[in-house]
């Protein structure tokens, strides 16, 4: 079993709508949750940060955690056609300082 | 300001050949890290320096690879003899402090191909 896992891609969505994408991590060690975007040839930019669980709203982006599940989610509110990349999620044990990556999940917004 | 950046952006390299990738970290951050992005894929971590002291080198994955930080800013990452699994994007990104939950900035990336 991979460490960290996203539901495998990829992930058409029309303009305006909401993008779902999930996260599973094996090690409950885990403590810090990252979602990253990352365009076609380009490096990783972090969009959100979460460290308890819950939601947590940034703009259009909202991260939601469930630990005991072992489950990171992404919601993407009205979708835009520059939302189209690949979407990271990484995970850090607390007593690391190294970040564990999935395979990324591509998300491709139609106008 | 400036972001993380690398050198060079890409580099093609016969097998058996050594090649050495440049990392020049954000100013005053502490901590480096290396990963290596296969097609497809998500970044592998390879190796972390706080300042100049490699605190973990866990990911590299073999004694052909080789990574140090002599001044505790720029960095360079070196393979030995060159394999073609070897090819991929290499990744820097650096934090400005030493805790576990400081965003780390990533570079561009050198994209390796090894023929």
């Amino acid at each position: 079993q991979k460490e960290v896992e996203q539901n495998s891609g990829p992930l058409s969505v029309p303009e305006g709508a909401i993008a779902s994408l999930n996260c599973t991590y094996s090690d409950r060690g885990s403590q810090s949750f990252f979602w990253y975007r990352q365009y076609s040839g380009k490096s990783p930019e972090l969009i959100m940060s979460i460290y308890s669980n819950g939601d947590k709203e940034d703009g259009r982006f909202t991260a939601q955690l469930n630990k005991a599940s072992q489950y990171v989610s992404l919601l993407i509110r009205d979708s835009q056609p520059s939302d189209s990349a690949t979407y990271l999620c990484a995970v850090k044990r607390s007593n690391d300082y190294k970040l564990s990556f999935g395979a990324g999940t591509t998300v491709t917004v139609r106008a | 300001g400036a972001g993380v950046s690398q050198s060079p952006r890409y580099k093609v390299a016969k097998r058996g050949q050594d090649v050495a990738l440049r990392c020049d970290p954000i100013s005053g951050h502490v901590s480096l890290f290396w990963y290596q992005q296969a097609l497809g894929q998500g970044p592998e971590f390879l190796t972390y320096f706080q300042n100049e002291a490699q605190l973990d080198k866990s990911g590299l994955p073999s004694d052909r690879f080789f990574a140090e930080r002599p001044e505790g800013s720029v960095s360079t990452l070196k393979i030995q003899r060159t394999q073609q699994e070897d090819s991929a994007v290499y990744l820097c990104a650096s934090s400005p402090q030493a805790g576990s939950n400081n965003e780390q900035f990533f570079g561009p990336g050198t994209r390796l191909t090894v023929l």
